[in-house]
């Protein structure tokens, strides 16, 4: 199993403000997948990322890929109360297995 | 759209008992996946299927056992239930064409 850590590991902030989500490994992965869970529902994919150095972004969330594809880091610009959620990251290796991190609890104030 | 499903939201068992927890898919995905997920420990693969009749061990499969009679479903079997096994357990496809996995809504259970 390759272990993935994310930090932080709780996160409150007031609505229009900005939070950034990391996630951090010493093993490197084919890909690193980032999913929002909300109460009572499975994970949902929210991007996956490939290349090292690759950036994307959604709407207002942008998504890194380290260099050395360890490590991954989240951005949400002006979050606002839907963006409230549990947030995962996952790494791929072997044959279609994923690595969780224990995820990031995001609650934005309205 | 990929659909999981799984044969409870909520689940009240005692222990000793046999549980069963069910996921179906209906995409004809090879793969399947059950998870266990708990507070600060994040998604635990338990068991995962390649195909049919196909089983792997994943990461924590004590006290779990799992069947794969029919593509479409993938069972999680406890069977004799204790109650460090309440938790919420969520199974997953991975689809190819995507390359991503999908989840079930989960299945809370608690085992008294």
């Amino acid at each position: 199993t390759q272990l993935l850590e994310q930090s932080p590991q709780f996160l409150s902030i007031q609505e229009g403000e900005n939070l950034t989500v990391y996630c951090n490994s010493s093993s490197v992965f084919s890909s690193l997948q980032w999913y929002r869970q909300e109460p009572g529902e499975g994970p949902v994919l929210l991007v996956t990322v490939v290349t090292g150095g690759e950036v994307k972004k959604l709407k207002r969330l942008t998504f890194q890929f380290g260099d050395a594809r360890k490590d991954s880091s989240l951005h949400i610009t002006a979050a606002q109360p839907g963006d409230t959620g549990l947030y995962l990251c996952a790494g791929a290796w072997g044959d279609y297995k994923l690595s969780f991190g224990a995820g990031t609890t995001v609650t934005v104030r309205a | 759209d990929v659909k999981v499903t799984q044969s409870s939201r909520y689940l009240v068992k005692r222990t000793g008992e046999k549980v069963f927890l069910e996921c179906v898919q209906d995409m004809d995905h090879e793969n399947m996946f059950w998870y266990r997920q708990d507070p600060g420990l994040g998604l635990r693969l338990i068991y995962f299927s390649y195909d049919v009749k196909m089983k792997e061990k994943g990461d924590i499969p004590e006290g779990y056992s799992v069947s794969r009679e029919k593509k479409e479903r993938f069972s999680l079997i406890l069977e004799s239930a204790s109650t460090n096994q309440t938790s919420m357990y969520l199974c997953a496809i991975h689809s190819q064409v995507r390359d991503t996995q999908y989840f079930g809504p989960g299945t809370r259970l608690t085992v008294l």
